[in-house]
């Protein structure tokens, strides 16, 4: 079975904190994503990385950075968290699987700016 | 910018009842997931539709690609209190990245 982690469940910082946020993969997946998932407006991407050392913006990248030192690694960086930045944070990873990419999420870690 | 939508975005029914849940793009995706998730926990893959006017069933749920590959439908029968939870469709891009729907939050009552 694939498994992806994240470091923590849940989390509290204060405003102007710098935040870290992991993920791991131990399926060898090339591509991992990082999305933000807040009420009434569904998942949204953030950062997404095809390789080590790769980044893509998704669609909402302000105020994120993320580092992929390692494969299997993918990080999520608040450089200064905001309280618009409280959300629940879900990275997955994904895989070719014949003819289509399957994605497959951590559970979660809600982040809450105060 | 590609959009998916969901329909109904809340739905509340009771033990044994069948349901279709929407889920309609303006966009053409290579092959379209459905996803369940529970509170507080990240969504879990129930299944990929590849091909245009493909079903397939999973036990009591059964999901179908519109033949244009825009579009798909979930749909459950003699839905189970087990049922319960946040139904996300998700498209994909060729591999380059995935767009979700906002999701049909769903209730089943016992």
């Amino acid at each position: 079975d694939v498994k992806v982690t994240q470091s923590s469940r849940y989390l509290v910082k204060r405003t102007g904190e710098k935040v870290f946020l992991e993920c791991v993969q131990d399926m060898d997946h090339e591509n991992m994503f990082w999305y933000r998932q807040d009420p009434g407006l569904g998942l949204r991407l953030i950062y997404f990385s095809y390789d080590v050392k790769m980044k893509e913006k998704g669609d909402i990248p302000e105020g994120y950075s993320v580092s992929r030192e390692k494969k299997e690694r993918f990080s999520l960086i608040l450089e200064s968290a905001s309280t618009n930045q409280t959300s629940m944070y879900l990275c997955a990873s994904s895989l070719l699987q014949g003819q289509t990419y399957e994605q497959y999420f951590g559970p979660g870690t809600r982040l809450t700016v105060t | 910018t590609q959009l998916l939508e969901q329909s109904p975005q809340f739905l509340s029914i009771q033990e044994g009842e069948n349901l279709t849940v929407y889920c309609n793009s303006s966009s053409v995706f290579s092959s379209l997931q459905w996803y369940r998730q529970e509170p507080g926990e990240g969504p879990v893959l129930l299944v990929t539709v590849v091909t245009g006017g493909e079903v397939k069933k999973l036990k009591r749920l059964t999901f179908q690609f519109g033949d244009a590959r825009k579009d798909s439908s979930l749909h459950i029968t003699a839905a189970q209190p087990g049922d319960t939870g946040l139904y996300l469709c998700a498209g994909d891009n060729y591999g380059q990245n995935f767009v979700f729907g906002p999701g049909t939050r769903l209730s089943v009552l016992p």
